[in-house]
């Protein structure tokens, strides 16, 4: 267990409203990471962070916003929520040293109508 | 940049038989290859990973894969699959990204069937 929590886990919300969503990890990875899944698509790669106020873009980042100003924090924002942003989120972190692989949190489902 | 291709979408088996699972990914001077399963209406869960060393990784659940440098492959395989390995698996690359991280590349996941 990777002590990763994402708020909300199920979010329905309007065309045009702006969503923030929430990953919470308790043990102070320095790499945190925003994918969203779809159907025939797999995971991409939204945004990602490499240090507090350190982030950079992933393969899909149009109409996302993040911030990193604190270590155990992570927020992903839709400024404008469009229907084509329904998806499931998943936050993840990775370890330093060298090993590589990602923990995933429970993941976020957001519809927007 | 690195890709992933999963070149099934959907394997069918019978129970106890064995199975293999596709992914092919673009090639690189050295990359780091994993598999990751997810079950209905769950996260995603770390099958096994190939970072160096032996080609054959063997993973939890009696999974296993084997990294094939010159065909570009890293296939899974299970010789005797049981109903409860249902699920989505993912095959993913590293791709270095800023400030010492690595991102992952997905594939677009095969979902794996088990009837009885």
């Amino acid at each position: 267990d990777a002590g990763i929590t994402q708020s909300p886990r199920h979010k329905v919300t309007e065309t045009g409203t702006p969503v923030t969503l929430r990953c919470h990890q308790t043990e102070n990875h320095r790499y945190m990471y925003w994918y969203r899944q779809d159907p025939g698509h797999g995971l991409r790669l939204i945004h990602y962070s490499y240090g507090v106020k350190d982030t950079d873009k992933g393969e899909v980042s149009d109409g996302y916003s993040v911030s990193r100003s604190k270590t155990e924090d992570f927020l992903l924002t839709l400024e404008s929520a469009t229907s084509s942003q329904t998806s499931v989120y998943f936050c993840a972190i990775s370890l330093a040293g060298g090993l590589y692989e990602q923990y995933f949190g429970p993941g976020t489902r957001l519809t927007v109508t | 940049a690195q890709s992933v291709t999963q070149l099934d979408s959907q394997v069918p088996v019978f129970e106890e038989a064995p199975v293999e699972l596709r992914c092919n990914y673009s090639s690189s001077v050295s990359v780091y290859l994993f598999w990751y399963v997810q079950y209905p209406n769950q996260g995603l869960q770390l099958l096994l990973k190939y970072l160096s060393g032996s080609t054959l990784v063997k993973g939890i659940n009696g999974f296993e894969a084997e990294f094939n440098k010159s065909q570009t492959s890293f296939h899974l395989r299970k010789p005797s699959v049981h109903i409860s390995d249902t699920a989505e698996y993912f095959c993913a690359v590293s791709d270095q990204g800023k400030g010492g991280s690595e991102k992952l590349v997905f594939g677009k996941g095969t979902k794996l069937t088990v009837n009885p």
